[in-house]
């Protein structure tokens, strides 16, 4: 049961427009929300998070939001540069006095000069 | 900083052969520890987790163990590995008892299973 979905395996978009990357959420009681990206042979990188108790959260180029009642969150990516073509995996947190991810199986954005 | 260190980065094993994958943490005290594992074409799936010295958890039945010897080592072991587990191991760790912090993640290591 995949309870966190990236239903794009791909994106590609042209360098200074927007990326938006999607995920979407089955399990009602999931309560952070996260991004990472990763580049071959490394590990995942922590990029943004987001609580349940927001919508919108903002770090310099890369916004997060998330829509409860959809069960679904978003990556956008404001200007797009080709450094920041990498696979991008959400996660979801459920916080039962310890912390568990569930991830999701990766959008892989290529960002083209 | 807090860094994180998991060696090797690639590991070539035949089947049948023993395991010992090791994680070491520098930087933070009692540091909540993961170990995942992501399969080709897959996300990241956890495969055991610690709160402390010596307390592991299971996340799923497999042909793998973990421990725990030292608040910032984290150890991966198997007596006798399958053709099945071969992937791209990750070791993670996270600040304890804190909600809503991310895990921050090693580098990996590239497991093979001939």
């Amino acid at each position: 049961d995949q309870q966190v979905k990236q239903n794009s395996p791909s994106l590609s978009v042209q360098e200074g427009r927007i990326s938006i990357l999607n995920c979407d959420y089955t399990n009602s009681m999931f309560d952070y929300f996260l991004w990472y990206k990763k580049y071959p042979a490394e590990g995942p990188t922590f990029l943004i998070s987001i609580s349940s108790i927001k919508d919108k959260n903002e770090d310099g180029r890369f916004t997060v939001f998330l829509n409860k009642s959809a069960k679904h969150l978003s990556l956008h990516i404001v200007p797009s540069q080709p450094g920041d073509s990498a696979v991008y995996f959400c996660a979801a947190s459920l916080n039962t006095g310890f912390q568990k991810l569930v991830f999701g199986t990766g959008t892989r954005l290529l960002v083209s000069p | 900083s807090q860094t994180i260190h998991q060696w090797p980065a690639t590991l070539v094993q035949p089947v049948g052969s023993p395991l010992s994958l090791e994680c070491t943490v520098e930087g933070t005290s009692n540091p909540n520890l993961y170990w995942y594992r992501q399969a080709a074409g897959r996300g990241l799936q956890l495969l055991f987790y610690s709160v402390g010295i010596g307390q592991i958890s299971s996340e799923v039945p497999q042909n793998l163990s973990a421990s725990r010897p030292q608040d910032r080592q984290f150890i991966l072991s198997s007596k006798k590995l399958l053709l099945s587990d071969s992937g791209f191991y990750l070791c993670a760790w996270s600040r304890a008892r804190v909600r809503n912090q991310p895990q921050h993640f090693g580098d990996g290591t590239r497991l093979s299973i001939l």
